[in-house]
């Protein structure tokens, strides 16, 4: 059975840093990856998604990262800004239109 | 536009009511799908529609009910339901099964 983890459930940062955020998975047999973004009380904000066959996928200052052998994803965001302050959520594709979730990390950044 | 809408945005129902939520896309998307997201918990798959039928029931009560008119609507109907049906309730789309989903902004659904 898919599992999917994150981990820290929570994260506090000073503004400016670089941070990475982990995602782990059980079953290397997945389709794709996905990283969402969710903001309280609001819908969820596709960030990047990483097919199988990729290692890496990068949008502005985010960068993630696939490594299928170990189970393991990262999202790198760089030069952290106080509107990145969300909770951010992985998802693998186990099977069609199936998606296996993460809990999610918290993520916090301070002025 | 990798928009999705949903409307409305709060609803408040008692247990004998009924109400629908809806959901748009105007991607093209031939998959739409309901999600049920509670509180501080990552969303729940409900139902999947793929080119507007039904291939996708996670053993949801009869209560809601789906229904995908066409290919860039699709609703979910809702009777008699419980407390603890509260929850944000999520649409999304996608171009196929295994592609990006994207997510509408949800309908935040309080059950007196």
């Amino acid at each position: 059975k898919q599992e999917v983890t994150q981990i820290p459930a929570a994260l506090s940062v000073p503004e400016g840093e670089n941070l990475v955020l982990n995602c782990s998975f059980t079953d290397s047999a997945i389709y794709n990856l996905q990283w969402f973004r969710q903001d309280p009380g609001k819908g969820l904000t596709s960030l990047l998604l990483i097919q199988s066959s990729q290692r890496e996928q990068t949008s502005g200052r985010l960068n993630a990262s696939l490594d299928k052998s170990s189970g393991r994803s990262t999202l790198y965001i760089a030069a952290s800004q106080p509107g990145d302050s969300a909770t951010y959520l992985c998802a693998v594709e186990h099977s069609n239109y199936q998606l296996i979730w993460g809990a999610g990390t918290k993520l916090i950044i301070k002025p | 536009d990798t928009e999705v809408t949903q409307t409305p945005k709060h609803l408040v129902m008692g247990m004998t009511n009924k109400k629908s939520l809806k959901c748009e896309q105007h991607m093209g998307h031939r998959a739409m799908y309901w999600y049920k997201q509670k509180a501080k918990k990552p969303p729940e798959l409900m139902f999947v529609y793929s080119y507007e039928k039904l291939s996708i029931n996670e053993s949801v009560p009869s209560r809601f009910s789906p229904e995908c008119p066409n290919s860039s609507l699709l609703n979910l109907h809702l009777h008699a339901l419980q407390p603890e049906d509260s929850a944000l309730y999520l649409c999304a789309s996608s171009q196929e099964g295994t592609s990006e989903k994207y997510f509408g902004p949800g309908t935040r659904l309080t059950v007196l």
